[in-house]
């Protein structure tokens, strides 16, 4: 079983650009897929970037993602932060069997 | 546009049983693969199953193996979550969600594509 470790809480001013960090424990990062889903407060989760990378019609082209094998990790950038994107985002991969969420970051906008 | 809707949440014992419940429209249902998710208060994301488009393939988090069911019934559009032998720990509000494409497998073949609203269910004496 793996875990995916993302830092507890990022803070920064509007204007400015932010990334996020998501480390899988074990195995590699490579093996799977990456997403990462936006949740404000009182309502379910909403995806920002699916397949590591990609972005769903409607988010915005501020919200970037990568993935970096040599540190087995994952990354969301929002660039451009709006005090819209105050919320908890939480990574997401997943091995045959199951789906694993990181334990997600507080994003607040100053 | 795809609705799911939760119901059944409420108020049980420990060491109770309940049965929570997913209604489902604007979407094919007997096409996607189903999962519950559920989120304690105040804390993090929990994956706990799946179960294929057609019913016949589940998967389940190692916490809830053997305590939780999932099931469909593609006829009605509706999937249920039969949880057994409930703690303190269990009380969450449980989300349903859909995969984002048809036809999956297992739990990793897609992103989830849409969610419920939740529904609360509160393990307390």
């Amino acid at each position: 079983n793996f875990m995916l470790t993302q830092p507890h809480s990022v803070s920064e001013s509007p204007g400015k650009t932010i990334t996020i960090s998501c480390t899988r424990t074990s195995g590699s990062i490579n093996n799977n897929y990456v997403q990462w889903y936006q949740q404000r407060p009182g309502s379910p989760p909403s995806n920002v970037i699916y397949e590591d990378n990609q972005r769903p019609s409607g988010v915005p082209d501020r919200f970037s993602a990568s993935i970096d094998g040599s540190s087995n990790s994952a990354s969301l950038t929002i660039s451009g932060l709006k005090t819209e994107d105050e919320a908890d985002y939480y990574c997401q991969s997943s091995d045959n069997s199951k789906k694993v969420f990181g334990r997600g970051t507080k994003v607040t906008v100053l | 546009q795809v609705q799911l809707v939760e119901s059944g949440g409420g108020v049980v014992q420990p060491g109770g049983s309940l049965r929570i419940s997913c209604a489902a429209a604007g979407f094919t249902f007997s096409s996607y693969g189903m999962h519950w998710v559920r989120q304690a208060p105040g804390k993090g994301l929990e994956w706990l199953t799946f179960i294929r488009y057609d019913g016949n393939k589940k998967y389940y988090e190692d916490s809830v193996k053997g305590r939780f069911s999932i099931s469909r019934d593609n006829s009605n559009n509706t999937l249920d979550l039969q949880m057994d032998s409930l703690t303190v720990e269990d009380t969450a509000l449980y989300y349903c969600a859909k995969d984002s494409e048809g036809y999956c497998n297992s739990p990793g073949c897609s992103h989830f594509g849409s969610w419920g609203q939740g529904t609360l269910v509160t393990v307390s004496s």
